[in-house]
């Protein structure tokens, strides 16, 4: 069964670093997510992506973060100068038509920022 | 925006009864109630979901029941056994956004 794939698994970074995460959805798949997961908290949506351009963000989606899908295959994370509070675990998810469907999620990246 | 509050945050259960697990929704145009179990260090992974046309839909030992007026769905595993213990999350999506919003979690623990 096609699952998503995301690397790296796990991520240490400085702060100030950039970091950029990486994920394949399923290959079909037209809408991509991501969303995040505080250590001992609820799972968080941060943006959406359809058609080559970002559908959805969220309040935490701020101008630190972008999104990007270079190839017909990756879909990307990106975080320009990483802050304590970004340590978190980060989810690639994405489904098959809309926005409206089942959301299969990657196995996640863990930053941790120091 | 949505919110959704789930209880209990922990729930210990003997191996072979059931487990009740309950959320609740602030957004009455949300229309779609997936539940994901995530097990110790892996992906969150869909078990069951309901849309808001249908009150209750069952799958072997799993059923999610949803009461749009009262804005609160539960999910039900009946005859539980070792392998359903997880942390289990509802989520909600509104009837115009693409996230999901999900609930704290409930790490469900099978006592043999």
């Amino acid at each position: 069964e096609p699952e998503v794939t995301q690397t790296p698994s796990h991520q240490v970074t400085q702060m100030g670093q950039e970091v950029i995460l990486r994920c394949v959805p399923i290959s079909n798949h037209l809408y991509f997510y991501w969303y995040r997961q505080i250590l001992g908290q609820k799972v968080e949506f941060l943006v959406s992506f359809y058609n080559n351009e970002i559908s959805e963000k969220s309040e935490i989606f701020d101008d630190q973060f972008s999104v990007e899908r270079p190839d017909g295959s990756n879909f990307t994370l990106k975080i320009r100068s990483t802050k304590l509070e970004d340590s978190a675990m980060y989810f690639c998810a994405s489904t098959l038509r809309t926005g409206k469907e089942t959301q299969y999620f990657g196995p996640g990246t863990r930053l941790l920022v120091l | 925006g949505e919110n959704v509050e789930q209880h209990p945050s922990t729930l210990s259960v003997q191996e072979g009864d059931s487990a009740v697990i309950k959320c609740t929704y602030s957004d009455s145009a949300s229309n779609y109630f997936p539940w994901y179990k995530q097990e110790l260090g892996k992906r969150p992974q869909l078990i069951i979901d309901i849309r808001s046309n249908v009150g209750e839909k069952k799958d072997q030992r799993i059923a999610v029941t949803l009461n749009k007026t009262a804005k609160h769905f539960s999910l039900h595993i009946t005859e539980t056994q070792p392998e359903d213990s997880a942390v289990y999350f509802c989520a909600a999506q509104g009837g115009g956004a693409d996230g999901l919003t999900f609930g704290k979690g409930t790490h469900l623990i099978i006592q043999p």
